[in-house]
């Protein structure tokens, strides 16, 4: 069965630090993977996915993910951090399974 | 072009009481999701229709809670009698087809049950 893990539920990064937000998955073969976003009150909106090929992955707002086969990992990275970012982050395999999600504060 | 579109956004009911939800997809999309998302949680899959089709319905609560997907476009997902645990947001998604295609959402429904 597939599933998901995001094993950080609260993360707090200073504005203008690098982020990593850490996502593993289960899945029996080469799994389609997304990253959503979501703001307080609003839907969620995805940032990038992986379906095959190059397994470092461009999004959108200067997000990037790199697909990591050997780890089953699937991680969000930005290299500096806006006070815009505050939100909830989800992982997705299938696209039908989603991670618990990570909530990012951003501090001055 | 507009997204997937959901009322009401806020429902606070009585429990027992049945609520309706309703969502318009993004024009041309055959694949609608209906998630529901307690607080804390990332979304759970209650159905997908494949157009008119229910095509994956095993999470849904088939006891209380029904939906339908006319002429493939709109849905309603509905729950009667409303419990206190129902209490979440539910939110739809469209996409082109199923599988490796992108999900858009709907802002959701926020209900919460008295």
């Amino acid at each position: 069965a597939q599933s998901v893990t995001q094993p950080d539920i609260h993360i707090t990064v200073s504005e203008g630090a690098s982020l990593e937000l850490r996502c593993n998955y289960s899945y029996g073969a080469t799994p389609y993977l997304f990253w959503y976003v979501q703001s307080p009150g609003q839907g969620l909106q995805l940032l990038l996915k992986y379906f095959s090929g190059d397994t470092l992955v461009q999004g959108i707002k200067g997000f990037e993910a790199e697909f990591k086969r050997s780890q089953s990992s699937f991680n969000l990275r930005k290299p500096s951090v806006h006070w815009s970012d505050a939100a909830e982050y989800f992982c997705a395999v299938g696209p039908l399974v989603f991670g618990k999600g990570t909530r990012l504060s951003v501090i001055a | 072009e507009a997204g997937v579109v959901q009322s009401p956004r806020y429902k606070i009911i009585e429990k027992k009481q049945p609520v309706a939800f309703w969502c318009n997809p993004i024009s041309g999309h055959n694949t609608l999701y209906w998630y529901r998302q307690n607080l804390g949680q990332g979304p759970e899959l209650l159905i997908r229709y494949e157009n008119e089709e229910a095509v994956d319905d095993s999470q849904l609560p088939k006891d209380r809670f029904s939906a339908e997907r006319l002429k493939g476009v709109d849905s309603t997902l509905k729950i009667q009698p409303a419990e206190l645990g129902d209490s979440a947001v539910y939110l739809c998604a469209s996409s082109l087809s199923a599988g490796s295609e992108t999900q858009y959402f709907g802002p959701g429904t926020r209900l919460l049950v008295l």
